[in-house]
């Protein structure tokens, strides 16, 4: 256990509204992630942050945007949400001791929009 | 870029018996991860097993371990004493050991298993 959680664990939403999912974790890493899971494409990374208000994107951040205004809590934003942004959300934090810095996951939000 | 292949989109086993799953990726780094992932019905997604690509020796955690063959890109996880517990989908993951950057994780599609009673 990564002390890794996520909210909303489930959310349905309508076109075209702002949606934010927050992951919140208790051990200060620095590095964390959100990837998306679709059916057939396995995880994708959307963004990431590497320290306080230290952000960067990943290969799918379009409609995307991400906020870190304190060590433990990564903030998603979907500006205007569309029915491409259906899917389930995962956030991840790297560990921080060792050298091969593994990922942890949080538990996953499921977030439909209608 | 990195990829990351597994080309069987499901397998099953017996419990009790063994199967292998497999994971080809390409790349052109030298130092590189490799990882199994396990994602049971929870949706949870759980790190079953490592690999550090300048170690020979293959990775093994009680009754999971892996074949990995650096020349082939070829990185395949074996369960031993499959038990209904093991049922899930399996992802095998790159991550390049190159300092800086995001360190992010390229996954494949995922396998998904079935443990047969």
């Amino acid at each position: 256990d990564a002390g890794i959680t996520q909210s909303p664990r489930h959310k349905v939403t309508e076109t075209g509204t702002p949606v934010t999912l927050r992951c919140h974790q208790t051990e200060n890493h620095r590095y964390m992630y959100w990837y998306r899971q679709d059916p057939g494409h396995g995880l994708r990374l959307i963004h990431y942050s590497y320290g306080v208000k230290d952000t960067d994107k990943g290969e799918v951040s379009d409609g995307y945007s991400v906020s870190r205004s304190k060590t433990e809590d990564f903030l998603l934003t979907l500006e205007s949400a569309t029915s491409s942004q259906t899917s389930v959300y995962f956030c991840a934090i790297r560990s921080n001791p060792g050298a091969v810095h593994e990922q942890y996951f949080g538990p996953g939000t499921r977030l439909t929009v209608t | 870029a990195q990829t990351v292949t597994q080309s069987q989109p499901e397998m099953s086993v017996q419990e009790a018996e063994t199967v292998t799953l497999s994971c080809t990726y390409d790349t052109s780094e030298s130092d590189y991860y490799l990882f199994w992932y396990k994602q049971p019905p929870s949706r949870q997604m759980i790190l079953v097993i490592r690999q550090e690509a300048y170690k020979q020796q293959n990775a093994t955690e009680n009754r999971f371990s892996v074949n990995f063959q650096k020349a082939a890109k070829s990185f395949s996880l074996k369960i031993s004493d499959s038990q209904l517990g093991d049922a899930a989908m399996y992802f095998c993951a790159y991550r390049s050991a190159n300092q800086g950057g995001s360190e992010k994780l390229v996954f494949g599609k995922g396998t998904k298993l079935t443990v047969n009673p």
